[in-house]
């Protein structure tokens, strides 16, 4: 069974500029969440997407959005990129989650380096 | 909201030794993951625990939910290089929206 897969594994960028990160999801599963993990703050829960719709958001600016298509993979687009967005971006999925949580199974992740 | 607090924050162990680490919630747990992460890499699955009193076990490590259903541990039989990472617990937040983690505990084992 092929794991959760993100591209690209290495992302550099400028101030100011926009960010595409994606993910493929294993085969089977809906849902996908994105979470950021910067040096110091721990896992930071994004977006949650399932069957297409965006079904929660974390505490993040609106320049963080994405979108899943209806192969269930997903993207997470940052614009106006800031220092601070400098961070692992970790992407995860799950059969339909319904309200309730089941076992995440993660990828290896896309780190951003904003300079 | 939800807050999920892990103890210690950084752990160091002699090879062969055990450990525990806790996680404590603010809020009543309805259902607590712990992970490990290599650093720089994704999160592999440990364990799920769902009901009070509940204890998994793989291989040499051990998860509890505690009755009240407000604390986690994780303890490791004798301590092996292999083990070193960092230790996450994650628990879904009231609404069932959000699956939130800890800070996470990063443990070194020495040789």
């Amino acid at each position: 069974e092929a794991g959760v897969t993100q591209s690209p594994t290495h992302l550099i960028k400028t101030r100011g500029q926009q960010a595409t990160l994606r993910c493929s999801p294993i085969s089977g599963h809906t849902s996908v969440y994105w979470y950021q993990q910067a040096l110091g703050l721990g896992l930071q829960f994004l977006l949650w997407y399932d069957e297409g719709e965006e079904r929660n958001r974390g505490n993040f600016p609106p320049r963080f959005s994405g979108r899943q298509f209806p192969n269930y993979s997903s993207e997470l687009n940052v614009n106006a990129l800031e220092l601070e967005d400098s961070a692992l971006y970790l992407c995860a999925s799950s059969f339909s989650s319904s309200g309730t949580f089941f076992r995440l199974y993660f990828g290896p992740g896309t780190r951003l380096t904003v300079t | 909201s939800q807050e999920l607090e892990q103890s210690p924050q950084s752990l160091i162990v002699q090879e062969g030794k055990n450990l525990t680490i806790n996680c404590t919630s603010s809020k009543t747990l309805y259902g607590l993951y712990w992970y490990k992460q290599k650093y720089g890499e994704g999160l592999i699955f440990l364990m799920m625990l769902q009901k009070g009193g509940e204890e998994k076990s793989h291989e040499k490590i051990t998860a509890k939910l505690d009755e009240k259903k407000q604390q986690s541990s994780l303890h490791i039989t004798a301590s092996q290089p292999s083990h070193a990472g960092i230790y996450l617990c994650g628990a879904s937040n009231q609404a069932g929206t959000a699956l939130i983690f800890g800070k996470g505990t990063t443990l070194s084992v020495s040789s």
